[in-house]
Formats: C-alpha cells, structure tokens, sequence
C-alpha cells in the first residue's frame, strides 16, 4: 500500500456542485494531516489542516477517518476559482517532512 | 513576513553544467525542506534540513545533488554535471522549530530546465 493514496481524476463538475475527494495513508500513528491546493503546477499552498476529527473553514470541509485511514475534502458550492490539482498530505519522519499524494485534478464547469 | 524565498525563478543549464538553487525561510522558521517535482508527477521529498545539519537526505539521488544550510544565508540545493532528467520545478517549503507536526509553506518553485 501506497504511503499515500489519492485518485488522480480528474474530477469534471458544474458550477454550484458538491464534490468530495478521498485520500488514504498507510501510517496509523499519523496526528496531523494536510489539504494543498495546486495551481498550474505553482506553489503548493496550504488549504486546510486536520488535527483531529475534521476541520472546516467556508465552503471546505476535511474529516479524517481514523479507523479507515483516509481524509476528505468536501467542497461546497463550486466556483469556477477552484478549478485545481488538490494535494493530501501526511508527515512522515521527522520534522514536518511530508509525503504527499498525487493529488486529484478538479475542473469546476459553467 | 515575507513568505518562504526562492531565487532564481527559472533556470537554464546546459548539459554537464552546475545548477545551485537557493531557498531563504520564513521568518522565524529554522527547518526547510526541498522537494522535486518531475513533470506529471507529485511532489516527492528530497532532504530536510535545520541550521548547519542534514535531518534527513533520504530522498536525495546518491549522487551529483548535495544540500546545504549555512548558519549564515539560505540553504542552497546544488545539482553538479546536470542531465536532462533532472529538468523539474524544485520547491522549497520551511517550518517552524519544535517536534511537532506543523503546518509547512512553500516557496514559489525554482523550474530547472536542461538543455
């Protein structure tokens, strides 16, 4: 099993929809996770964290699923501006040192 | 607070040359970390660094990379006798000190091409 998993999409929505991505880890003792999103392979920035059961900020909504290992994201409400690679990821080792999932291809449509 | 620093934006070497790219921190932040991102591909861990040591290189090739974070000055990720594989964006993000799982920012990528 992959350290970390994502699908890779892409994902095509309309505008207005509800559309949710997974991602799985392989390493249980994981406290912390994070959501990045990616834009046309700029800088990944940072979206949302997890520390514990979920978090939620606007439109965005992340749970994490301990037993299961995997997080979502849940977006509310698409835009158009949120039409972008989406990247999971897990420290793994010391530090902050992350593994980071492949990420999943969003295209939000009119 | 200017956010984590990367220079030069785009770089061009040709084959067999030297590429050195360097990445200054956020403000306060004494980890860094450089990953490399090969076209199509994900983001995949090369080495982390604090001040003046090397945490963890695992993910650097065994040979012509190296890295660097000076007391002084920003960390530098040297890449000798380039090939073009090695054409990628190479990012550097930085945290904060502490044992923690904290929250890394990254800086804006330096795109490395070889021809």
């Amino acid at each position: 099993r992959k350290e970390v998993e994502q699908d890779p999409g892409p994902f095509n929505v309309p505008e207005g929809a509800t559309v949710a991505f997974n991602c799985t880890y392989s390493n249980s003792a994981s406290q912390s996770f994070f959501w990045y999103r990616q834009d046309c392979r700029k800088e990944p920035k940072l979206l949302m964290s997890v520390y514990s059961s979920g978090n939620e900020d606007g439109r965005f909504t992340a749970q994490l699923n301990r037993a299961s290992q995997y997080i979502s994201l849940l977006i509310r409400d698409s835009k158009l501006s949120d039409s972008a690679t989406y990247l999971c990821a897990v420290p793994t080792g010391g530090g902050n040192k992350l593994t980071f999932g492949t990420g999943t291809q969003l295209k939000v449509e009119l | 607070n200017a956010g984590v620093m990367q220079n030069p934006r785009h770089l061009v070497r040709r084959r067999g040359q030297e590429a050195r790219l360097r990445c200054s921190p956020m403000k306060g932040h004494s980890h860094v970390y450089w990953y490399r991102q090969l076209p199509e591909e994900g983001l995949k861990f090369m080495v982390y660094l604090q001040k003046e040591n090397i945490i963890d290189e695992s993910g650097m090739p065994k040979e012509r990379f190296s890295a660097e974070f000076p007391k002084e000055g920003p960390s530098i990720l040297r890449i000798q006798q380039v090939v073009r594989g090695d054409s990628a964006a190479y990012f550097c993000a930085s945290s904060p000190p502490g044992q923690g799982e904290d929250e890394a920012f990254f800086g804006q990528g330096t795109r490395l091409t070889v021809v």
